[in-house]
Formats: structure tokens, sequence, C-alpha cells
């Protein structure tokens, strides 16, 4: 079983609806990520939190609004998606390394379906 | 930038024999490497990664090789069995540790 939880699994919703995927895990790790998933293909990274600090964001547009809570945490908030946005969100976690990032321990993620 | 990508999307083998997925890399400079797996329905799973200062590295029935020459590397599952079923994806790190890019993807299925 993966240790990073994600919730929900499954999420449908309207264009013009606010929902907010979620992340949770409990390895005390000080980096957590999320990447974007196209059937496939493979994932793309959208944001990357170091210490609860949101430090890389890869032009990912502002109808999607990260959040770290705090260090077991890690939200995604939705708002006025795009049917072209349908795709699995995967979250991920890992040890902060001097250089590179080493293992990253993905969820089973959450697959969204705008419609 | 850094793009990594690999050489055939499907790979169809038989149950016990060996494996070989293949994948390259474009940055001379890309010092670390990771393979993971992802099984359908599944987020992926850490395999095994190598160091550029090495060019083999084993684990449990796997093993990668890494050609820092041709800028190439491989990793090789000995005796498949039906549950290596997945996609496999090769990465590496872009720009930053954080920015890990992920390969195109082969997706390896085991006949019994």
């Amino acid at each position: 079983d993966t240790e990073v939880t994600q919730t929900p699994k499954h999420l449908v919703m309207g264009m013009t609806n606010k929902k907010s995927l979620k992340c949770e895990q409990h390895m005390g790790h000080r980096a957590m990520y999320w990447y974007k998933q196209k059937a496939k293909k493979p994932p793309e990274l959208m944001f990357v939190y170091s210490y609860e600090k949101l430090s890389i964001n890869e032009s990912v547009p502002s109808r999607f609004s990260p959040e770290c809570p705090n260090s077991s945490l890690l939200n995604l908030h939705l708002h006025a998606l795009q049917p072209e946005d349908s795709a699995l969100y995967l979250c991920a976690s890992s040890r902060i390394r001097g250089r590179g990032t080493g293992e990253l321990f993905f969820g089973e993620g959450s697959r969204l379906t705008v419609l | 930038g850094e793009s990594v990508g690999l050489h055939l999307p499907t790979l169809s083998v038989q149950e016990g024999d060996n494996s070989i997925i293949n994948c390259a890399y474009s940055n001379s400079a890309s010092d670390y490497f990771i393979w993971y797996k992802q099984e359908s329905g599944k987020g992926p799973q850490f395999i095994i990664d190598i160091r550029s200062n090495m060019d083999k590295r084993q684990g449990q029935r796997v093993t990668v090789l890494l050609n820092k020459t041709v800028k190439h590397l491989s990793l090789q599952i000995a005796a498949t069995q039906p549950g290596d079923s997945a996609v496999y994806f090769c990465a590496a790190p872009r720009i930053s540790g954080s920015r890990l890019t992920f390969g195109e993807g082969t997706q390896l299925t085991v006949n019994p």
C-alpha cells in the first residue's frame, strides 16, 4: 500500500464548480509535489513544495491553486476548469536532498473528469 | 533542457524471459537517473536509480545499465513475471533536482 494517500479517488465536476484534491503523507518528507498525467502519457510536474513553501510552479494556469497547510498535507484547489484538464492528478513526496530528489513516493492519484 | 525518451512504446515477452527496456537522454550533464513502474490504476513506483559515476547497478531481479558515451540507459528485468506487466518510465532531474522529467514510457506485457 502506498504511504501517500490521495482523496478523492475519482471526481467529476462541471466547469463552474469549485473542488479540492487532497494529499497526505506521514513519512516526514518535507518536499511534496503535484503531477498531472494524461492517458498513455508520462506524469508532468505542476508544483513543488519544499518546507511548506511553494518552490516550483511549472507555469500552471491559475485555475489550479496549490496549498500546503502543514508538512503532512497538500491540497490542490480547482476552479473554473476546462474539459482538457481531465486527467489523473498525482501527489508525491520525497526527502529533501542536497542534489537530486531521489525517490519520489507517489499516491494512487485522483482521476478528475471535467464536464 | 533535459529530454528523456524511450525507444519502444510497447514490449511483449514470455513469462520467464528476460526483459530489456531502453531509454535515451539528451543532456550530457545529467548525473542521476531513476526507473519507475506504473501498474494500471496506480501511481508510479520507484524501482531503482543510478548516478552517473556508475555504469551498472543491481537490485532484486533488476539491473540498470548506464552508457554515458551514447547517453543511454536500460532496465533489465530477469525472469519476467506476470506481475511485472506495467508501464516503465525512466526519469531524470531537469535544471534543478526537484524537476523530475519522465520519459514517454514503455508498456511491458508478460505473456503466460
